[in-house]
């Protein structure tokens, strides 16, 4: 069973509408959790981080984790074509090497 | 501000081959990372170093090995490369175990 669960798409949104990218995750000590973007043939970028159930908005991003549910999302409003990527999840458990990643979901934002 | 710098950027070797791949950050984080990234297996951490002058093996270490030079610069070998190592691999950092991680822009690595 992978430690971190997303779906891989390709998730298809009409420019404008809200993206919602999910993640699960397994261990249920984890303490951090993070989301990157990752353009194609590019490394990943952090956008968002998120340490307490909850949401957590910067911009048009939203990190919403639920500890109990073993849950975290990231919501992107008013998507633009330059939104279109792979999202990456990331869950930290504590200690340097207990940073786990997903394997992504792509996300097209059609015009 | 460079941010992670990483070189080179792509790079075929033959099997047996050795190589060393360089890694620096003008950042003044304390922890430095390896990773291969593979389609359909995400990323995968190889080693870290969790502050300067200290090295531990991640999650698929076999065939590498690491240096942490100094705060700067965190380089990977390959003793012996093999096509199983072919792969995409990226350096990052971060200020410490609960921070995000900044990357470098990736090695392009093909071993025939």
């Amino acid at each position: 069973q992978k430690e971190v669960e997303q779906n891989s798409g390709p998730l298809s949104v009409p420019e404008g509408a809200i993206a919602s990218l999910n993640c699960t995750y397994s261990d249920r000590g984890s303490q951090s959790f993070f989301w990157y973007r990752q353009y194609s043939g590019k490394s990943p970028e952090l956008i968002m981080f998120i340490y307490s159930n909850g949401d957590k908005e910067d911009g048009r991003f939203t990190a919403q984790l639920n500890k109990a549910s073993q849950y975290v999302s990231l919501l992107i409003r008013d998507s633009q074509p330059s939104d279109s990527a792979t999202y990456l999840c990331a869950v930290g458990a504590g200690g340097y090497q207990k940073v786990t990643f997903g394997t992504g979901t792509k996300l097209q934002v059609i015009p | 501000n460079a941010g992670v710098t990483q070189t080179p950027k792509f790079q075929v070797l033959k099997t047996g081959q050795s190589m060393t791949l360089q890694c620096a950050q003008d950042m003044n984080h304390n922890s430095m990372y390896w990773y291969r990234q593979d389609p359909g297996m995400g990323l995968r951490l190889i080693y870290y170093s969790a502050s300067e002058g200290t090295t531990d093996k991640g999650e698929v270490p076999n065939g590498y090995n690491v240096s942490r030079l100094n705060k700067r610069e965190f380089s990977l070998r390959l003793e012996s490369a093999a096509p199983s190592q072919t792969s995409v691999y990226f350096c990052a950092s971060s200020p410490g175990q609960r921070s995000g991680y900044t990357f470098g822009s990736g090695t392009r690595l093909t071993v025939v």
